[in-house]
């Protein structure tokens, strides 16, 4: 069974970094892109950038680039987002997620349960 | 910047009546390209509809998609109480490589 697995919630203080992860399970991890999407409060989806942990080949979206970091090691599975000084306006829920992998088509068929990042001072 | 923008932006509808949820986008999208999903309060999206009408793995063939170039279609034939969500559409292309819909919400009446 494939799974997303993310770490849990955190609050921090503006400023302050944090790093936060992704472990994928049930299929070959260094074969699929794993994408970041943000969520802000009673708000919609936005693409962050993607990761192909095979390599580490990295693409951001123009919004994000500069904004926070995305890696990986895939010898254990892992993905991670991560920002080097936070302000309130990162305060969202954080979503890793599964690209379908299928030749021609673009879509995240596994999503994780996602990550609650709370900065307040 | 390949904007979609989907409507109406809140549907209300009886269970067992037909929902049809509108993305169109600014500019055209390969039918590969687009995708939609259902998010369900307090959880993650989950994948419906991939290359714009194909289901993803395990999902009931009430959910159909459709359209081609600028206007895409999503039809949940016979609404079920757990279809009450939020969906979006998705594509790939341009700069950023994806972006979503703002969403449309599917409400009991």
């Amino acid at each position: 069974e494939v799974q997303l697995v993310q770490s849990g919630a955190e609050v921090k203080k503006p400023g302050e970094s944090l790093k936060i992860s992704c472990k994928g399970s049930g299929y070959s991890f260094p074969n699929y892109w794993i994408g970041w999407v943000r969520q802000m409060p009673g708000k919609g989806l936005e693409w962050m950038g993607i990761i192909y942990p095979g390599d580490s080949d990295t693409r951001y979206s123009p919004s994000f680039q500069g904004q926070v970091t995305i890696s990986a090691d895939k010898s254990i599975s892992t993905a991670y987002l991560q920002w080097s000084s936070l302000k309130a306006s990162d305060t969202a829920m954080y979503y890793c997620a599964r690209h379908i992998g299928y030749s021609g088509y673009e879509a995240f068929d596994y999503w994780g349960q996602g990550t609650l990042v709370t900065v307040s001072s | 910047e390949i904007v979609l923008t989907q409507s109406p932006g809140t549907l209300s509808l009886s269970p067992g009546e037909r929902a049809t949820l509108s993305c169109r986008a600014s500019q055209s999208v390969s039918s590969s390209y687009l995708a939609w999903y259902q998010q369900k309060p307090g959880q993650a999206p989950r994948l419906l509809i991939y290359g714009a009408s194909s289901r993803a793995t395990g999902i009931p063939d009430r959910f159909s998609g459709s359209g081609s170039g600028t206007d895409f279609t999503l039809t949940i034939s016979r609404l079920e109480p757990e279809d009450f969500a939020v969906y979006y559409c998705q594509q790939y292309g341009g700069s950023p490589l994806w972006t979503f819909g703002q969403g449309t919400k599917v409400e009991i009446k």
